[in-house]
């Protein structure tokens, strides 16, 4: 499988601090993007799309002044939580769409980053 | 109604044993289809790709019925390395989106 990392995989920060998580598809190249959050016991919920080189889409729900999006390049994507408070503590995973054409047809596959822990105090 | 459904379980079986999942959606635009494994606490990691005719992955065999928009998977002979939760994903629309059942918990037992 294709491999895509995320940095850190884990933070602990203040209230009100901002944090950025990156993340990189290392052997492919992504013009999609993709992130989640997921809360303990619960399913992965999509909070934006980040196509390179155009804005992020923002799920419903989802603050885009508050969460930042910017996917500079091909390979990397970055979300900011910005002015984050305690009910932003989650497990947040990105994912790189990597699309290939095989006999069955087009395949367009997510692969995930191995998550970013925030916890903020 | 979900978009896409999932039994929780948990389901327990012993070692060699054949357990089978089963996957319901709701977008019959649905294009794309996967089973993703999530261990605790790490990230889900792709599984299959699920193709129309159903496909078989050595101890793992996808299944996908259109007219029922249903999908399932079944494993032969688990093994203990196979306890995890096991998720069925589906295309959301163009924009290649997914969309996460909730998962069904598998442990097996030696």
């Amino acid at each position: 499988g294709a491999v895509v990392s995320q940095h850190p995989s884990w933070v602990i920060c203040k209230s009100g601090t901002s944090v950025k998580i990156e993340c990189r598809s290392l052997d492919f190249q992504a013009t999609t993007m993709f992130w989640y959050r997921q809360f303990p016991k619960q399913s992965l919920m999509l909070m934006a799309t980040s196509n390179e080189g155009s804005k992020a889409t923002y799920e419903q729900g989802v603050e885009k002044d508050k969460f930042l999006i910017n996917h500079a390049s091909l390979t990397l994507s970055t979300l900011t939580v910005t002015s984050a408070h305690p009910e932003d503590s989650s497990f947040y995973i990105c994912s790189a769409r990597r699309d290939r054409v095989q006999a069955v047809g087009e395949l367009y596959e997510q692969y995930f980053g191995p998550g970013t822990r925030l916890t903020v105090t | 109604r979900k978009e896409v459904e999932q039994d929780p379980g948990p389901f327990n079986v012993p070692e060699g044993a054949t357990v089978a999942f089963n996957c319901t959606y709701s977008n019959s635009a649905s294009q794309s289809f996967f089973w993703y494994r999530q261990d605790c606490r790490k990230e889900p990691k792709l599984l299959m790709s699920v193709y129309s005719s159903g496909n078989e992955d050595g101890r793992f065999t996808a299944q996908l019925n259109r007219a029922s928009q249903y999908i399932s998977l079944l494993i032969r002979d688990s093994k203990l390395s196979d306890s995890a939760t096991y998720l069925c994903v589906v295309n959301r629309n163009s924009a290649r989106q997914l969309t996460f059942g909730s998962g069904t918990q598998l442990t097996v037992l030696p």
